[in-house]
């Protein structure tokens, strides 16, 4: 089944403490992205991933970073979580000739 | 850089009676236009898209978008909504930078009996 999965599905931690959220889809995608949701503010891009080793920031790039050292796999980290980074996050993959995104289910995160 | 406004959060509407969740954008560049629907403590699903071509689209549980370039928008209709409609719409425009998504606020849909 193709699909785009995330771990871990809910997180509770403390600020400070580094954290990472795993993405990865089994479709050969070219495309990779993360998103956070907000009440209010829609889906918001954090990061994108055009191919293996290719980022870029998007809208609200502070206090993350992401890497793309194989196709399938577009981690999130946050080095130093803080509350305001409490929100619900996407990651989303597409191919390179096509526009449609696949969306994992998303990870909601709690940063105390 | 490209922006798009939802300007209902929430739609109140019974169970039968028509929809309308509008929709604007501004781009400077071509764009392609989508409307994602999110269910209760789900993930967002596509659930139509124009990229060319007619203006009006349809998905296949009868909701329908018409992109209107003049007035850019593109507002998303449905003559009878059931319960089952009930969730969140998000609107998003493509067409920058690596093609990802700009997502408007988001339409809260909900279908009372």
């Amino acid at each position: 089944e193709a699909q785009v999965t995330q771990n871990p599905r809910y997180l509770i931690t403390v600020t400070g403490k580094k954290l990472t959220v795993t993405c990865s889809q089994n479709m050969n995608h070219e495309y990779m992205s993360w998103y956070r949701q907000d009440p209010g503010l829609g889906l918001r891009q954090i990061y994108y991933s055009m191919n293996v080793e290719v980022t870029d920031k998007g809208d609200v790039p502070e206090g993350y970073k992401v890497s793309r050292k194989e196709k399938r796999n577009f981690p999130l980290i946050l080095e130093s979580p803080s509350p305001n980074q409490t929100s619900l996050y996407f990651c989303a993959s597409r191919a390179g000739g096509d526009y449609e995104q696949y969306f994992g289910p998303g990870t909601r995160l709690t940063v105390t | 850089a490209q922006s798009v406004t939802q300007l209902d959060s929430q739609v109140p509407v019974f169970e039968e009676a028509p929809v309308e969740l509008r929709c604007n954008y501004s781009s400077s560049v071509s764009v392609y236009l989508f409307w994602y629907v999110q269910y209760p403590n789900q993930g967002l699903q596509l659930l139509l898209k124009y990229l060319s071509g007619s203006t009006l689209v349809e998905s296949i549980n009868g909701f329908e978008a018409e992109f209107n370039k003049s007035q850019t928008s593109f507002h998303l209709r449905k003559p009878s909504v059931h319960i089952s409609d009930t969730a969140e719409y998000f609107c998003a425009v493509g067409g920058n930078a690596g093609n990802m998504l700009t997502f408007g606020g988001g339409t809260r849909l909900m279908v009372k009996p």
